[in-house]
């Protein structure tokens, strides 16, 4: 079954705790990417991946890093998360970037 | 002016309503229009995929490209109360490698039974 998973689903942090969201794909696509969703702004996106160590900035990567070195795997990475980094974290994955995205389930981030 | 523009709602219907949901955009070289529905707490799914101009009916969903007018729409006949969910379309030049999906903010809809 093609599937994306996140984890964690949930997590509540405190203000720079460093914090990795992982994103897993069995779908062997080579574009990976990163959206936050917020209410009023919709979905923004935050980095994406064309290909393994190949990883470029979104419309909102501040604070933000990610790696990718395996094809199946695209971390997200909040080095010291403040508040404003609270939202609801997606990772897609299609077979290019224009094409139909695959959203994983969502991770639910408080940072307090 | 945003490139692409989504009443956001909340748009709520009886049960067996049609229901029309509508985005403009402004970048006349969009092709590829594509209407996603998000269930609460879950993430995006693809719903309908259209190329350029023109209907594309499947079964009680039916999308609607018009480019002279910029303007998308995604009619969803004899609504009920399992549609409710947020609707964002999507749209990108050519579908592939060129450029990224813009998204818009999304419509809520509630189908009340």
């Amino acid at each position: 079954e093609a599937q994306v998973t996140q984890n964690p689903r949930y997590l509540i942090t405190v203000t720079g705790k460093k914090l990795t969201v992982t994103c897993s794909q069995n779908m062997n696509h080579e574009y990976m990417s990163w959206y936050r969703q917020d209410p009023g702004l919709g979905l923004r996106q935050i980095y994406y991946s064309m290909n393994v160590e190949v990883t470029d900035k979104g419309d909102v990567p501040e604070g933000y890093k990610v790696s990718r070195k395996e094809k199946r795997n695209f971390p997200l990475i909040l080095e010291s998360p403040s508040p404003n980094q609270t939202s609801l974290y997606f990772c897609a994955t299609s077979l290019r970037p224009a094409d139909t995205q695959y959203f994983g389930p969502g991770t639910r981030l408080t940072v307090l | 002016q945003k490139e692409v523009e989504q009443d956001p709602g909340p748009l709520s219907v009886p049960e067996g309503a049609i229901v029309s949901l509508n985005c403009t955009y402004s970048n006349s070289a969009f092709q590829y229009f594509m209407w996603y529905r998000q269930y609460s707490r879950k993430g995006p799914e693809l719903l309908m995929y259209t190329y350029s101009s023109g209907n594309k009916e499947d079964g009680r969903f039916t999308a609607q490209v018009d480019k002279s007018s910029k303007y998308i729409s995604l009619f969803i006949r004899d609504s009920q109360p399992s549609d409710s969910a947020t609707y964002l379309c999507a749209m990108s030049l050519d579908g592939g490698s060129q450029g990224n999906l813009i998204f818009g903010k999304g419509t809520k809809l509630s189908v009340k039974p």
